[in-house]
């Protein structure tokens, strides 16, 4: 069975700073991996996918890095808003569209 | 990005009473759609697998008579949670994306309230 872990699972950093946040999993054998965004009480805002064949996407802002073979993917977002402050999820593909989530990193950027 | 659309938003109902959701792709077609649950400071947990025109597939531990799914369309699938109760309350999601291992499109989400 597929296991995510996210880490830091919170995080506080003052505006301007750069955010790095972390996503492991246990099975490599996974067809792509997705990074989202979730508001309070709301739905998730996909940000970045990642397939499997790729070591990176871009997006503005944001960075999403992929190694398949340990298992990791890092989200990096520069320059940090306020308006960045979110709980951010990373979702594991390992076939036919089922997804295995992490618990997410809650981020909060200081003005 | 494909647009997915799930109503209500939020919904109240007495214990023993049955809530239906509705998860609409508005702009594509989805085969195959996700309903997912997600508890405070938790993960989303894969609920079923969600097949046009076919039974649906479950996960583990999750209990097909209580969370009924119906997907009779290329463009619709719903979740009705039968005789609710308190434990039932969570946050209920669904996704859905145009084609195999591409880009999953998520709802807005569905607080279920039980009293």
């Amino acid at each position: 069975k597929q296991e995510v872990t996210q880490i830091p699972a919170a995080l506080s950093v003052p505006e301007g700073e750069n955010l790095v946040l972390n996503c492991s999993f246990t099975d490599s054998a996974i067809y792509n991996l997705q990074w989202f965004r979730q508001d309070p009480g709301k739905g998730l805002t996909s940000l970045l996918l990642i397939q499997s064949s790729q070591r990176e996407q871009t997006s503005g802002r944001l960075n999403a890095s992929l190694d398949k073979s340990s298992g990791r993917s890092t989200l990096y977002i520069a320059a940090s808003q306020p308006g960045d402050s979110a709980t951010y999820l990373c979702a594991v593909n390992g076939g036919n569209n089922r997804l295995a989530f992490g618990k997410g990193n809650q981020v909060v950027v200081i003005p | 990005g494909a647009v997915v659309s799930q109503h209500p938003s939020r919904v109240i109902c007495k214990s023993g009473t049955s809530v239906k959701i509705e998860c609409r792709s508005l702009d594509f077609q989805a085969t195959t759609m996700f309903w997912y649950r997600q508890f405070p400071k938790q993960s989303l947990m894969l609920m079923a697998t969600s097949n046009e025109g076919s039974k649906a597939t479950y996960e583990q531990g999750v209990e097909k008579d209580k969370f009924l799914i119906n997907h009779a369309s290329l463009t619709l699938s719903t979740l009705t949670v039968t005789s609710a109760h308190p434990e039932d309350s969570s946050f209920y999601i669904c996704s859905a994306s145009d084609s195999l291992n591409t880009e999953a499109f998520f709802g807005q989400g569905t607080r279920l309230t039980v009293v």
